[in-house]
């Protein structure tokens, strides 16, 4: 119950199409979903966060679709630019205080 | 503001010996997580010290321990190291559970 389920584990995208990441999680306790974007030999970095309460949140290029009775999230990355290639992490935090990660998933924006 | 940061960066350690990793968090913050991160597992929660007491634990074995100081400073220690515990550890500062910083993190090799 305390699993986050991300997928696919590797995308590859052409530049100017849109990267689509899919996480879905099974304990409702969960009340904060963001996404962390990592870029080699770098730590995570917050991305963009979004509350069950809001079905989708925007900011720039990057949409979180939240579908709280499905228990599932997405992330858009519209206009996929070679910069953004990097591992996406979901992630649900709890109450009790942890933040659960997905698997992440490795984006390739080929040029 | 200066980020996290993590030392060492790099560390070759054998089975059975013990390692300490060291994490300055971002000034001001008070909570300091941990977190394991392997290409098959992800990045897995280990703990989070908040004003030098251990606020939540993740499901690692006794071996993996830790602890912050008055100054927010954090050190991990893995005693009697396995080949399965090379991985890349990350540290992340925090003033609010909505934002981690992350460090980018020592890179441990268990030979």
């Amino acid at each position: 119950q305390q699993q986050v389920k991300q997928s696919p584990q590797s995308l590859i995208v052409q530049k100017g199409g849109i990267s689509i990441i899919n996480c879905a999680y099974e304990n409702t306790a969960f009340d904060y979903f963001p996404w962390y974007q990592q870029f080699p030999g770098k730590g995570p970095a917050l991305l963009i966060a979004i509350r069950p309460d809001v079905s989708e949140k925007k900011e720039g290029r990057f949409t979180i679709s939240f579908n709280k009775s499905a228990k599932q999230f997405s992330l858009h990355i519209m206009d996929s630019q070679p910069g953004d290639s990097a591992t996406y992490f979901c992630a649900a935090y709890n109450q009790g205080g942890k933040l659960i990660f997905g698997q992440g998933t490795e984006l390739s924006v080929k040029p | 503001k200066a980020g996290v940061t993590q030392t060492p960066r790099y560390l070759i350690k054998t089975r059975g010996q013990q390692v300490t990793l060291s994490c300055s968090p971002i000034s001001g913050h008070r909570s300091v997580s941990w977190y394991q991160q392997t290409p098959g597992q992800g990045l897995q929660f280990l703990f989070e010290y908040f004003s030098e007491t251990q606020r939540n634990k993740g499901n690692f074995p006794g071996r993996f321990s830790g602890r912050q100081f008055s100054n927010s400073r954090s050190e991990m220690n893995v005693s009697t190291l396995e080949l399965g515990d090379s991985a890349l550890y990350l540290c992340a500062s925090s003033a609010s559970f909505e934002k981690l910083f992350f460090g980018s993190g020592t890179q441990l090799s268990v030979l």
